[in-house]
């Protein structure tokens, strides 16, 4: 049962336009969300995240959206650089059920990754 | 700051023999430290959660007797695939979460740079 889910494997944008990147999420008990970037054979950085209660976040070039009532998420990447160049994923958490039986440990749960290509 | 190592980064073996790989946080102090499973082109599957001190808990479908998770310290985790086969074979990344971050950054995970694992 994937939870949370990013459609779009892959994505190739122009050196200096827009890169939107997707994620959609089922379980209406996450309330954190997370975007990391990852480059092959190294682990994730975590590039910017969003609480339940904001509807926007926003950090330098990167803002991420929140839709909680279509429970879909999206990253903007404005200007596009060919070093972004990437495999992101967007995951999420849920304190409440982090909560369960007492123990409360922010588990993620990732998305299957968007490939991005800026091209200069 | 938040520097999590993996050590080591990539390891051949033989079908049968078991591997051990150490994930440290250098700079910050992990309560919590989570291990990860990559296949190629998919998402980062948690295999299990280790707080110090204490046993790992474990995701459904993961055997706790051949993925063996050592808490010791507040800075190291170890993660030890025993009687390894080649269909073990695959990236593995461990995060750690800072135990001073509270708030909603206590979602916030720092990655290692994984370990790729080859069972021959």
């Amino acid at each position: 049962d994937q939870q949370v889910k990013q459609n779009s494997p892959s994505l190739s944008v122009q050196e200096g336009r827009i890169s939107i990147l997707n994620c959609d999420y089922t379980n209406s008990m996450f309330d954190y969300f997370l975007w990391y970037k990852k480059y092959p054979a190294e682990g994730p950085t975590f590039l910017i995240s969003i609480s339940s209660i904001k509807d926007k976040n926003e950090d330098g070039r990167f803002t991420v959206f929140l839709n909680k009532s279509a429970k879909h998420l999206s990253l903007h990447i404005v200007p596009s650089q060919p070093g972004d160049s990437a495999v992101y994923f967007c995951a999420a958490s849920s304190l409440i059920l982090g909560n369960a039986g007492g123990t409360s440990y922010g588990k993620l749960t990732f998305g299957q990754g968007t490939i991005l290509t800026v091209h200069p | 700051g938040a520097v999590v190592s993996q050590h080591p980064s990539r390891v051949i073996c033989k079908s049968g023999t078991s591997v051990k790989i150490e994930c440290r946080s250098l700079d910050f102090q992990a309560t919590t430290m989570f291990w990860y499973r990559q296949f190629p082109k998919q998402s980062l599957m948690l295999m299990a959660t280790s707080n110090e001190g204490s046993k790992a808990t474990y995701e459904q479908g993961v055997e706790k007797d051949k993925f063996l998770i050592n808490h010791a310290s507040l800075t190291l985790s170890t993660l030890t695939v025993t009687s390894a086969h080649p269909e073990d074979s695959s990236f593995y990344i461990c995060s750690a979460r800072d135990r001073q971050l509270g708030g909603l950054n206590y979602y916030e995970q720092y990655f290692g740079p994984g370990t790729r694992l080859t069972v021959t």
